[in-house]
């Protein structure tokens, strides 16, 4: 049980675009979900907290404009980088937490590569 | 404002061999205390709490407030111990971690 899934798993695109990258827990709810990034040989940084059908915190120094989150049911969460730029190419990880125990449940990431 | 320090980027040991990762914090409140791997190809997942005060897999971590730290112990290494492992702090009450950079260990057979 608790399985978080990442879709897509790794994604190419050109500068000035947009990705969307989805976080889904599977086999339960999550109240909250919390979307990272991890630069090479690097920890994971929070980038914001999502709880559903409310706006995200975000850590300070994360652009809100730049790294949209939707929170829309207790089993999905998105995160749309807009207007992708090359300097935005890193690994974004999502974590669900079910409630009640203060644990998270990572996804496997999404390798993202703006070119 | 929360840190979490990960002194040791790579520790190598060999098997059968205690371990220590060492992991100290700076936080003004009551923190939680968490150790997280990350096995080869595999996603991140929970190894222990401070909370629960458990042995999972072997290894134990004591938090102590004195000197902030939450070291992970283990007193025989084994070669599937090889991974990423990161501590990780989240502020009381609250659910949102914050990560050490993480230090790899490597079990030498």
């Amino acid at each position: 049980g608790a399985v978080v899934s990442q879709h897509p798993s790794w994604v190419i695109c050109k500068s000035g675009t947009s990705v969307k990258i989805e976080c889904r827990s599977l086999d339960f709810q999550a109240t909250t979900m919390f979307w990272y990034r991890q630069f090479p040989k690097q920890s994971l940084m929070l980038m914001a907290t999502s709880n559903e059908g409310s706006k995200a915190t975000y850590e300070q120094g994360v652009e809100k404009d730049k790294f949209l989150i939707n929170h829309a049911s207790l089993t999905l969460s998105t995160l749309t980088v807009t207007s992708a730029h090359p300097e935005d190419s890193s690994f974004y990880i999502c974590s669900a937490d079910p409630g009640g125990y203060n644990e998270q449940f990572f996804g496997p990431g999404t390798r993202l590569t703006v070119l | 404002a929360q840190r979490v320090t990960q002194p040791e980027k790579l520790l190598s040991v060999f098997k059968g061999a205690p371990v220590e990762l060492k992991c100290n914090y700076s936080y003004s409140g009551s923190p939680e205390l968490f150790w997280y791997v990350q096995y080869s190809r595999q996603r991140l997942q929970l190894l222990l709490r401070h909370i629960s005060r458990e042995s999972i897999k072997g290894f134990t971590a004591d938090l102590n407030k004195g000197e902030t730290s939450f070291h992970l112990k283990k007193p025989f290494a084994q070669e599937e111990d090889s991974a990423m492992y990161y501590c990780a702090l989240s502020k009381g009450g609250a659910n949102n971690l914050f990560f050490g950079t993480g230090t790899r260990l490597t079990v030498i057979p």
